[in-house]
């Protein structure tokens, strides 16, 4: 079964506003999760990873303002897309760590910004 | 950032057909993996391989993980449709946070 839910699988909104993209783990404490992002046809790219508890580590050239990771539980970490703009519009998907290192995705979420 | 060397890119096959697809890389992992993606979904882990030299099957996948630890293949045996999706391999970092590094992907298409 699903060992991470991710939730919207997908969302339209207006240029300017915010958007929140939760990942949980299911059945296991996670105190680390990644974040991705995926461009059509391309591969997923490491946004930042989130640390249960602590900030959040971001990716050279990944603006830490406008994608904002809170990961206050052990098994939720939530990304937040501030003032959204078309550019912004992706793929979106988590993972996290389990048993033997191994990343576990979630289903994504598919960003439109009108 | 950095990536893995996957190839072929596409592939365009008849049902039936053996796949074969690799990474290399210029650096040394110390676990492969490799990931199947359909549209709209989240990669799911196909193999995960933890040493040099190792060699694990999954079904009709099989994949291998180098001896130099810089490199990784994939075999898929008799391909049926539900094959057909684009694949991932992707290195764990040594150190630090253990973050994925991941191949450009190879995209399956399966004639019937």
């Amino acid at each position: 079964g699903a060992v991470v839910s991710q939730h919207p699988s997908r969302v339209i909104c207006k240029s300017g506003t915010s958007v929140k993209i939760e990942c949980r783990s299911l059945d296991f404490q996670a105190t680390t999760m990644f974040w991705y992002r995926q461009f059509p046809k391309k591969s997923l790219m490491l946004m930042a990873t989130s640390n249960e508890g602590s900030k959040a580590t971001y990716e050279q050239g990944v603006e830490k303002d406008k994608f904002l990771i809170n990961h206050a539980s052990l098994t939720l970490s939530t990304l937040t897309v501030t003032s959204a703009h078309p550019e912004d519009s992706s793929f979106y998907i988590c993972s996290t760590d389990r048993v033997g290192n191994i990343q576990y995705f979630g289903a994504g979420t598919r960003l439109s910004v009108l | 950032g950095q990536q893995l060397n996957q190839s072929p890119q596409s592939m365009f096959i008849q049902e039936g057909e053996d796949v074969s697809m690799n990474c290399t890389s210029s650096s040394i992992f110390n676990t492969w993996l490799w990931y199947k993606q359909d549209p709209g979904e989240g990669p799911v882990l196909l193999i995960a391989l933890y040493k040099a030299g190792e060699l694990t099957s999954n079904g009709r996948l099989t994949a291998q993980f180098g001896i130099t630890r810089k490199d990784s293949f994939l075999n898929i045996s008799a391909s049926i449709p539900s094959d057909v999706g684009i694949y991932f391999c992707a290195g764990q970092e040594i150190q630090g946070a253990q973050k994925l590094v991941f191949g450009q992907g190879t995209r399956l298409t399966i004639n019937p």
